[in-house]
């Protein structure tokens, strides 16, 4: 049973438009949210999270919202750029799980010219 | 060097071979993991070292034993291996409980068993 799921695969946006990247969790004890964000050959690197007592978390270009009655989160990237093209994953936690993430699938995103 | 480095980068290795994947962290986190990721699949947790004990195993097949000697190394050691087994493994550390930046991760290991 997945936890977390990301549904699109992968997500092509022109430069300069906003990227939107969806994450869906199943499991109500979640408290904590996570985006990573990897490119080939190299391992995730953080890129911004959110505790659940926020609906929203600001930093820079990223922005990633909780809507935690529909147990959402998303991602927004604006104004996308080239650099962005890598694959996120979306992870959560739960207080008291020896700090253990649980991840989705990954999206792809691919920033165009 | 700083934060999380895993030796080797790539490996191949036979169904019938032994080796070891390492991992170390120079970041003073005291909790490290190994995770799997296979394509098309979630990251899925393989193991927690929390202050150098194992605090879970997920279910791993015994063929895949981890050891982690003290705070900043930790080591998957590989026999038997089947070629299911093939996927980029990937060490993680943090600093327990989980602060805002979650884990720190190294480049993984991309391991073919033939």
């Amino acid at each position: 049973d997945q936890q977390v799921k990301q549904n699109s695969p992968s997500l092509s946006v022109q430069e300069g438009r906003i990227s939107i990247l969806n994450c869906d969790y199943t499991n109500s004890m979640f408290d904590y949210f996570l985006w990573y964000k990897k490119y080939p050959a190299e391992g995730p690197t953080f890129l911004i999270s959110i505790s659940s007592i926020k609906d929203k978390n600001e930093d820079g270009r990223f922005t990633v919202f909780l809507n935690k009655s529909a147990k959402h989160l998303s991602l927004h990237i604006v104004p996308s750029q080239p650099g962005d093209s890598a694959v996120y994953f979306c992870a959560a936690s739960a207080t008291g799980t020896a700090s253990k993430l649980t991840f989705g699938t990954g999206t792809r995103l691919q920033v165009t010219l | 060097e700083t934060g999380v480095t895993q030796t080797p980068r790539h490996l191949v290795m036979g169904m019938t071979n032994k080796k070891s994947l390492k991992c170390e962290q120079h970041l003073g986190h005291n909790a490290m993991y190994w995770y799997k990721q296979s394509a098309k699949k979630p990251l899925e947790l393989m193991f927690v070292y929390s202050l150098e004990e194992r605090v879970e195993n997920n279910s791993v097949p015994s063929r895949f034993s981890p050891e982690c000697p003290n705070s900043s190394h930790l080591f998957l050691h590989l026999h038997t291996l089947q070629p299911e087994d093939s996927a980029l493994y990937l060490c993680a550390s943090s600093q327990a409980p989980q602060g805002n930046y979650g884990y720190t991760f190294g480049s993984g290991t991309r391991l073919t068993v033939v």
